[in-house]
């Protein structure tokens, strides 16, 4: 199974900061990924595919960049309706698997 | 409009049978990637299986032989039969939908989820 590994876990940030999260995988996953944003009770959303295509009506303050091993999403800059946890996921082979998650608070 | 609503879900013993729906409208769950996604409580995001359009299935290696996916096309519900159940199937389950590989496969659409817990 392909590993995912994201940092950090958490970040604490104030609204207007930029923000970069990195998610690693355990083999060459080319640009099979995408990023997830999830708030408390409510199901992910889907933000980046393809490792940096944003999906449809995302705002353009989000990015995602990489290939292969190594890949970042940034937020360029943080609103209060962003402050949740993204996660990454490698959708190149079977079991699809994720990353821990990463928890963006307010500081 | 997509829409996903799931339904099942509840409090079962270990060892039980549930089965979870996923009722889809504003597209064919026949013609799109359909998956289940599971997150524990306090938890992060755990894919548990996948029904591709031409019918083939996949799981993750901590519920095969123990959980199946199929779909009823007349009703465009998508099915998840969890047997044998385990105190560590207990989650909230969401399934999702993709448009495949055309589009790397990014779960588009969630449905709100539904809560399993396994507790004697």
């Amino acid at each position: 199974d392909i590993q995912m590994t994201q940092s950090p876990s958490s970040v604490s940030a104030s609204v207007g900061d930029r923000v970069t999260i990195t998610c690693r995988a355990s083999q060459d996953i080319s640009n099979w990924l995408a990023w997830y944003q999830q708030k408390p009770g409510k199901a992910p959303k889907p933000l980046i595919y393809a490792a940096s295509r944003l999906q449809s009506g995302v705002p353009s303050k989000f990015s995602g960049s990489g290939s292969g091993t190594e890949f970042t999403l940034t937020i360029s800059s943080l609103q209060p309706e962003d402050f949740a946890t993204y996660y990454c996921q490698q959708t190149h082979s079977f079991p699809r698997t994720f990353g821990q998650g990463t928890r963006v608070e307010i500081k | 409009e997509v829409q996903l609503v799931e339904s099942g879900g509840g409090l079962i013993q270990p060892g039980g049978s549930l089965r979870l729906s996923c009722a889809a409208s504003g597209f064919l769950v026949s013609g799109d990637y359909m998956s289940w996604v599971r997150q524990a409580p306090g938890k992060g995001l755990e894919w548990v299986s996948v029904i591709y359009s031409g019918g083939t299935t996949f799981y993750a290696e901590s519920v095969e032989g123990r959980f199946t996916l199929s779909r009823d096309t007349s009703k465009n519900i998508l099915y998840l039969e969890m047997n044998r159940l385990r105190v560590e199937d207990t989650a909230v389950y969401y399934c999702a939908t993709s448009c495949g590989g055309g589009c790397y496969d990014i779960y588009d659409f969630w449905g709100q989820g539904t809560m399993v817990t396994v507790s004697s």
